[in-house]
């Protein structure tokens, strides 16, 4: 089984709601991510936990905060979007992350579209 | 650094092979992958290939690398409509990289 679930599909909030974006997957894997895409682009990479620890933060803004509760679950919590943060929001997981980076296979869940009014 | 090139558009027809081109730059990568999506969809794990390797074939699909020239290609046999979608490359090193995607249109 190489299934990750997201919920929402879908989303839309306003520019002073906060909502959160979850993500869970049951492979025993210990590195989560979050990737950003916009349309006809490929994803980007936003944060990567590795056992349960943020390893990479690409600079993001402090209105995208993410939390891993345990090795299967990885929430996003959006709070103050903007309308330009509308996009794909794309969660993957791996076995070990940034421990074995360059041998390390990423499976993608379905996403969560996000649009900001 | 890192980066991955691919054109951005490729069109077939029907049961016709489709051939789509990658090249990347970081000589370390130990894996290159390919990734399938459709529209409105997350990403589909196609299918990887090892750097020691030249070729590796899955059913319909052919990947093959050329290390020396940094070239990867993946060849889909006999093209469905079911097949039209973004196809990017990818490259493992610190973190993946990704191509910018060539959207494949199967026309019956």
């Amino acid at each position: 089984d190489t299934e990750v679930t997201q919920t929402p599909k879908h989303l839309v909030m306003g520019m002073t709601n906060k909502k959160s974006l979850k993500c869970e997957q049951h492979m025993g894997h210990r590195a989560m991510y979050w990737y950003k895409q916009k349309a006809k682009k490929p994803p980007e990479l936003m944060f990567v936990y590795s056992y349960e620890k943020l390893s990479i933060n690409e600079s993001v803004p402090s209105r995208f905060s993410p939390e891993c509760p345990n090795s299967s679950l990885l929430n996003l919590h959006l709070h103050a979007l903007q309308p330009e943060d509308s996009a794909l929001y794309l969660c993957a997981s791996s076995q070990e992350g940034t421990r074995q980076a360059n041998t390390d296979t990423q499976y993608f869940g379905p996403g969560t579209r996000l649009t900001v009014l | 650094g890192e980066d991955v090139e691919q054109s951005l558009f490729l069109s077939v027809r029907e049961g016709d092979s489709s051939v789509i081109n990658c090249t990347y730059t970081d000589s370390s990568s130990t894996y290159l992958y390919w990734y399938k999506q459709e529209p409105g969809a997350g990403l589909q794990l196609l299918t990887y290939i090892f750097s020691n390797m030249d070729m590796k074939q899955d059913q319909r699909l052919t990947v093959l690398l050329n290390k020396k020239d940094k070239h990867l290609s993946l060849r889909i046999a006999d093209t469905q409509t079911g097949d039209s979608a973004i196809y990017f490359c990818a490259e493992i090193g610190r973190m993946l990289t990704f191509g910018g995607g060539t959207r494949l249109m199967v026309k019956p």
